[in-house]
């Protein structure tokens, strides 16, 4: 099992803060994905990186994939109360069809 | 636009009865999911199916049992519950396997006593 560690597991600012969410593993992986997931409701995917070095922007989201294919990042510039929630990395194994998701980060902003 | 709907969201049982999550998508995906979501352990994917009438196991198979009988549905199954399966289950479907976006229902929360 490829296993996907999240850090912080809990994150606590206030709006206006920036902040950047880890997600370290030991395998390799051909893909990364990032989810946020709100209280009673399923993950939504936010973004899918597929290539080493990658970055990506969503707004005031910045994604990274590592140069070796084992870590992602995920910062967000000047927090907003409406990023709170609990922010998922799933990646896919070299050639194969299942996700493994990370442990999670519970993010919360303060006003 | 319904997505992927889970009945029921909630429900209690006792140790050693039984049950059946149901979920359906009407998207037309090929692959469907079940995950069971526990506090700091992330999703862990319990069962999938590839198609209509496929099913294979995950992470976590032991004590539930799955069928896709039709495309559009994909049942999860405890035949004797254990309070160990106290849980959030989701459900998810997608287009195809590896990256392809994953849509998730609302899940169901259970509670085995």
């Amino acid at each position: 099992t490829q296993l996907l560690e999240q850090s912080p597991q809990f994150l606590s600012i206030q709006e206006g803060e920036n902040l950047t969410v880890y997600c370290n593993s030991s395998s390799v992986f051909s893909s990364l994905q990032w989810y946020r997931q709100e209280p009673g409701e399923g993950p939504v995917l936010l973004v899918t990186v597929v290539t080493g070095g990658e970055v990506k922007k969503l707004k005031r989201l910045t994604f990274q994939f590592g140069d070796a294919r084992k870590d992602s990042s995920l910062h967000i510039t000047a927090a907003q109360p409406g990023d709170t929630g609990l922010y998922l990395c799933a990646g896919v194994a070299g050639g194969g069809n299942k996700l493994t998701f990370g442990t999670g980060t519970q993010l919360k902003v303060e006003l | 636009n319904a997505g992927v709907t889970q009945t029921p969201k909630f429900r209690v049982l006792k140790t050693g009865q039984s049950m059946t999550l149901l979920c359906a998508q009407d998207m037309n995906h090929e692959y469907m999911y079940w995950y069971r979501q526990d506090p700091g352990m992330g999703l862990r994917l319990i069962h999938y199916s590839v198609g209509e009438g496929t099913t294979a196991k995950g992470e976590v198979p032991d004590g539930y049992n799955v069928s896709r009988l039709k495309k559009q549905n994909f049942l999860l199954g405890l035949e004797s519950a254990a309070p160990s399966q106290t849980s959030v289950y989701f459900c998810a479907s997608s287009y195809g396997g590896g990256y392809q976006p994953q849509h998730f229902g609302d899940g169901t929360r259970l509670s085995i006593l």
